[in-house]
């Protein structure tokens, strides 16, 4: 399976903190992308970033990819009460293969 | 665009009854993707389509599921007969290919399946 695999599972911050997630994956890639979804809603696509690149930012999301340990990290910067979703990290090809997503919870 | 739209948004029916989950992509889409979404599995490929032709559909879990693709602008999920472990949100997406790979799904707002 390409299926990748966020980390922590959940997460619990105060409000003004920043959120680290990671995500692992298990075969090359031409890109990954982060999504965001609020409950009871559907997917909704953060950021991309591409295999040659190694950082990239979108106004408080940061995020890393480190193609040798099939790795990426999503940073949310002073976070608020309104970022508590569920975060997915998803490799594509023809099809989107989603991780397990990271929950978070930001307290205001 | 309107997005990604699905209907029902809720459906609650018996076990046994056939169930019909319905989808219009995003015009110019080429890719439409139905995921069933669980707290115990997660987030599940069930098919996916590539103008208007199935793929794959080794995500399909039974064949009480079956999907068509008629038209560039729609397509449906069925599932005859129900049972209550069908009981999940379906959500249908939407991409097209830049370059060569897609490079972003778009989501509807899912349809919330309960069957008892």
């Amino acid at each position: 399976s390409q299926q990748g695999e966020e980390d922590p599972q959940a997460l619990s911050i105060q409000e003004g903190e920043n959120a680290t997630m990671n995500c692992s994956y298990k075969t090359s890639i031409n890109n990954l992308q982060w999504y965001r979804q609020n409950s009871g809603r559907g997917l909704v696509h953060l950021i991309l970033i591409r295999s040659n690149e190694r950082e990239k930012h979108s106004g408080r999301l940061r995020v890393t990819l480190d193609t040798s340990k099939k790795s990426s990290s999503l940073l949310i910067t002073a976070s608020r009460a309104a970022d508590t979703a569920s975060y997915f990290c998803a490799t594509s090809g023809n099809q989107f293969y989603f991780g397990t997503g990271t929950s978070l919870t930001v307290i205001p | 665009d309107a997005g990604v739209i699905q209907s029902p948004r809720h459906e609650v029916t018996e076990m046994g009854q056939e169930v019909t989950l319905r989808c219009k992509p995003i015009s110019g889409h080429d890719y439409l993707f139905w995921y069933r979404q669980t707290m115990m599995r997660g987030l599940e490929l069930l098919i996916y389509f590539n103008n208007n032709v199935p793929i794959d559909d080794s995500g399909m879990p039974e064949d009480r599921f079956s999907a068509k693709m008629p038209n560039a602008s729609f397509s449906t999920l069925k599932i005859q007969p129900s049972e209550p472990r069908d009981s999940a949100v379906y959500f249908c997406a939407s991409s097209r290919v830049t370059g060569t790979a897609n490079t972003e799904a778009f989501f509807g707002q899912g349809t919330r399946l309960t069957v008892v």
